[in-house]
């Protein structure tokens, strides 16, 4: 799982809460991600951030809300709006050459498992 | 619209044999392809990826993959499976114009003893 921590590796929340999910990289890496990943569907993208203070949103974003004050560090929150929170979340990072060049593997966190009932 | 397909939800096989899982993708412009490998309730690894250059593209744990144009597929190998190979493998796409990656919906292989 490289150098990305995640916590915690579960967590258990009331319906109608808001639950923030933590995210760090000590891979000097520019570029981050959160994925969503339900059974069957895949890895789904819900946020990306490309450097500090911009992020945009993914394919699923209704109901999450993200930030990115510093390079290390982008957590991310599930909000009482989001009408199916129970999943597996992933934070991922990679480079971001401002070249464009670049392969752009990205690295992948242990993954906090969200249950809401 | 640029998008990745895994036609098959499960492969098995027996140790020893050879493995492959498959991989077909939609892009415009020249693809970049990945290969991950999750093991249950942890993190995507990354594999191995294809950019440019060799067909036949080497990885961690003894896979291989085969990028093949013609047939705008990018099917993961190895020659001897061990049991410790099950697991879940997602196929990936780069999307032109950022890094985003887009993702097969994964396919579990069993490798029985």
């Amino acid at each position: 799982d490289g150098g990305i921590t995640q916590s915690p590796k579960y967590l258990f929340r009331k319906e109608g809460q808001n639950v923030t999910l933590s995210c760090e990289q000590n891979l000097n890496h520019d570029a981050m991600y959160w994925y969503r990943q339900d059974p069957g569907q895949g890895l789904r993208l819900i946020y990306y951030s490309q450097i500090v203070n911009d992020f945009q949103k993914g394919d699923i974003a209704e109901g999450y809300s993200v930030s990115r004050e510093k390079k290390e560090s982008f957590p991310l929150t599930v909000t009482s709006a989001q009408k199916n929170p129970t999943a597996f979340y992933l934070c991922a990072s990679s480079t971001f050459p401002a070249t464009g060049t670049g392969t752009y593997e990205q690295y992948f966190g242990p993954g906090t498992r969200l249950t809401v009932t | 619209a640029q998008s990745v397909a895994q036609p098959e939800d499960q492969v098995n096989v027996a140790e020893g044999n050879p493995l492959t899982v498959k991989c077909t993708y939609s892009v415009s412009g020249n693809p970049y392809l990945f290969w991950y490998v999750q093991y249950p309730n942890r993190g995507l690894q990354f594999l191995l990826k294809y950019i440019t250059g060799d067909n036949l593209v080497k990885g961690s744990y003894g896979f291989e993959a085969e990028f093949n144009k013609s047939q705008t597929s990018f099917h993961l190998k190895k020659p001897s499976a061990l049991v410790s190979d099950s697991a879940l493998y997602f196929c990936a796409v780069r999307l032109t114009g950022f890094q985003k990656l887009v993702f097969g919906t994964g396919t579990r292989l069993l490798v029985s003893p």
